[in-house]
């Protein structure tokens, strides 16, 4: 049964601490993704990995960090520097080259977790 | 700087109703315009895409309105149901550079 798989589903935090969120997919997609999820404000990408061991910073990298050295595992950290890092956090991934037939850039987001800063 | 601008926010009709949920964008080379549903707790999945070479593209109850001129595409939900309650998000990319660019998003509720 192929998909994304996050987790913990929820986590708990005290400031000042470093948090890893887990996410791994058996799809054997090539680009992966993490999102934020604020209310009203979408999704906004954090970093993206388009192939192993390498890695990007998206629109809000700053308090956050990554490692690809699987294919199909891409967790994330949330540092003390992220100042409010309260939000539901979302994996993806895709398959650019489209030889899954199936869309191009179409990304499979997991069911997310919810971190929250006590 | 949003990339997509969506609208409205929140929308509220009755079942059977159609509720139209709009997009904007500016970036002329976007060539894939995809609309997720989320429902609340979950991640975000794909419903119906369009490339600009149509205007229309419908699966099911849902139809996808595309206005290449205008910069603007549009998802409209035929007979809406209670079970459309959901927020919908749409987006944009080009092909091959992986990145979508998501709008804010529209919280859905049909009534019954």
């Amino acid at each position: 049964d192929g998909g994304i798989t996050q987790s913990p589903k929820y986590l708990f935090r005290k400031e000042g601490q470093n948090v890893t969120l887990s996410c791994e997919q058996n799809l054997n997609h090539d680009a992966m993704y993490w999102y934020r999820q604020d209310p009203g404000q979408g999704l906004r990408l954090i970093y993206y990995s388009q192939i192993v061991n390498d890695f990007q910073k998206g629109d809000i990298a700053e308090g956050y960090s990554v490692s690809r050295e699987k294919k199909e595992s891409f967790p994330l950290t949330v540092t003390s520097a992220q100042k409010n890092p309260t939000a539901f956090y979302l994996c993806a991934s895709s398959d650019p080259r489209g030889s899954s037939g199936r869309t191009y850039n179409e990304q499979f987001f997991g069911p997310g977790t919810r971190l929250t800063v006590l | 700087q949003q990339q997509v601008k969506q609208s409205p926010q929140s929308l509220i009709v009755q079942k059977g109703g159609i509720p139209i949920i709009n997009c904007a964008y500016e970036n002329t080379a976007f060539d894939y315009f995809p609309w997720y549903q989320q429902f609340p707790g979950k991640g975000p999945a794909l419903l119906i895409a369009i490339r600009p070479d149509v205007s229309e593209k419908k699966e099911g109850r849902f139809t996808i309105s595309f206005n290449k001129s205008a910069k603007q595409f549009s998802l409209h939900i035929m007979d809406s149901q209670p079970g459309d309650s959901a927020t919908y998000f749409c987006a944009a990319s080009i092909t091959g550079a992986n990145n979508l660019f998501f709008g804010t998003g529209t919280r859905l509720t049909v009534i019954p």
